[in-house]
């Protein structure tokens, strides 16, 4: 059974800051692997799709890399602003042939940026 | 492009009371669809997928039931709300594992429904 676990689980930075988020996951057999962002009381944007033949993904400030041998994931934020905070979401695409494809979420790690 | 709308936003509803949450795509064709729950405080929990019209997967036993009456239409209801019903209830979308670099695409949620049951 896949276990996706995301840590920390919360994270508090000042702005202008670097930071990872890191992903795990238990089953190496993934189709792919989406990071989302969370804003309270919202739904869930999409921010990078890694495919499992891909090593790393950029948009912008974030940069996210994929190590499927180690099961691994990080989510690498620069130059952290306020706007960042949030609860950020990793999930895991299971192979296409099994059951639609559902995607296996992290519990998330939420993000504060102080000004 | 391709948007996916979700309502209401937010929903009180009296135990006892019937559910129906609808969720449309547009811009797409034969899209694979999903309604996750988010309990407060927890994760996302998968209810319900649908690879096609009239085809519909449960994930979890509960109160809970999932209709596709047309394609791109997901709906979830409920003939009688529990307390422990309450959530956020989210509908997403992706394409279907059969299209060309499928691989290429993700989910894509809606805005959410906050459902209080009281």
């Amino acid at each position: 059974k896949q276990e996706v676990t995301q840590i920390p689980a919360a994270l508090s930075v000042p702005e202008g800051e670097n930071l990872v988020l890191n992903c795990s996951f238990t089953d190496s057999a993934i189709y792919n692997l989406q990071w989302f962002r969370q804003d309270p009381g919202k739904g869930l944007t999409s921010l990078l799709l890694i495919q499992s033949s891909q090593r790393e993904q950029t948009s912008g400030r974030l940069n996210a890399s994929l190590d499927k041998s180690s099961g691994r994931s990080t989510l690498y934020i620069a130059a952290s602003q306020p706007g960042d905070s949030a609860t950020y979401l990793c999930a895991v695409r299971r192979t296409i042939y099994n059951q639609g494809g559902k995607l296996i979420f992290g519990q998330g790690t939420e993000l504060s940026v102080k000004p | 492009s391709q948007t996916i709308h979700q309502w209401p936003a937010t929903l009180v509803q009296p135990v006892g009371s019937p559910l129906s949450l609808e969720c449309t795509v547009e811009g797409t064709s034969n899209p694979n669809l999903y309604w996750y729950r988010q309990a407060a405080g927890r994760g996302l929990q998968l209810l319900f997928y649908s690879v096609g019209i009239g085809q519909i997967s449960s994930e979890v036993p509960q109160n809970l039931s999932a209709s596709r009456p047309q394609d791109r239409q997901f709906i979830l209801s409920s003939k009688k709300l529990l307390l422990s019903d309450s959530g956020f209830y989210l509908c997403a979308w992706s394409v279907s594992a059969g299209r060309p670099r499928a691989s290429n695409y993700g989910y894509t949620f809606g805005s959410g429904t906050r459902l209080t049951v009281v």
